[in-house]
């Protein structure tokens, strides 16, 4: 069974301060990871898909390394803002690529 | 454009009952996918469409559960003698392609299915 831990389960940051998240898999079981951001009453938005060994994503203030070896993903966001304030989901594609395999997912509420 | 719509938003429905949630995809994707995410878990995959067959049925937790989509565009998940534990958030997803490991899903808001 494909396992995928996502690390820490809430935290709470200020405005302004850099925060990081881990997401962690069996390296031995990876194909593809994608990372989800899902605001309350909203639809989960797809951030990044990674797929090679040493992978790094950005968009805007929010970016995404790779290490399949280890099997874990980092997501990083600099300078938070209260519009950060989400679900971050980590999810692994199975094999077949018929579905995505989703850790618990990481909290975070930034403040003003 | 139009992303993907589900419902209803909201479902209250009595242990034993059936129910029918309505998912609409983005207008030409040819895959769909449910999943559901019931408290504190992360969204569980249900079943894949591609096209009008369901070409991965893996994540159906039972017999009650079934899913359809007749002509390759709406699906509707239909659950029969619903129980407590079917309480959760039903989401949907549509994607461009078929199956393939990159393909980004694009989700709807998801239907809160509850069940007293």
């Amino acid at each position: 069974i494909l396992n995928v831990e996502q690390s820490p389960q809430s935290l709470h940051v200020q405005e302004g301060d850099s925060t990081n998240f881990t997401c962690s898999f069996p390296s031995s079981n990876f194909y593809a990871l994608h990372w989800y951001r899902w605001e309350t009453a909203k639809s989960p938005e797809a951030l990044f898909v990674m797929t090679l060994n040493g992978d790094e994503k950005k968009k805007g203030r929010i970016s995404a390394t790779l290490n399949t070896k280890e099997g874990y993903s980092y997501l990083y966001i600099k300078g938070s803002q209260p519009e950060d304030s989400a679900t971050y989901l980590c999810a692994l594609s199975n094999q077949a690529g018929t579905a995505l395999i989703f850790g618990k997912g990481t909290t975070l509420s930034v403040s003003s | 454009g139009a992303g993907v719509s589900q419902t209803p938003s909201n479902k209250v429905t009595e242990k034993g009952k059936y129910v029918e949630l309505r998912c609409d995809p983005i207008s030409g994707h040819t895959a769909l996918y449910w999943y559901r995410q019931s408290l504190g878990q992360g969204p569980e995959f249900l079943i894949y469409f591609q096209g009008t067959g369901a070409a991965d049925d893996s994540g159906l937790p039972n017999d009650r559960f079934f899913a359809v989509r007749p002509e390759g565009s709406v699906s509707t998940l239909k659950i029969q003698r619903t129980e407590r534990g079917d309480s959760a958030v039903y989401l949907c997803a549509s994607s461009p392609s078929g199956q393939g490991i990159y393909n980004e899903q694009f989700f709807g808001p998801g239907t809160r299915l509850t069940v007293l």
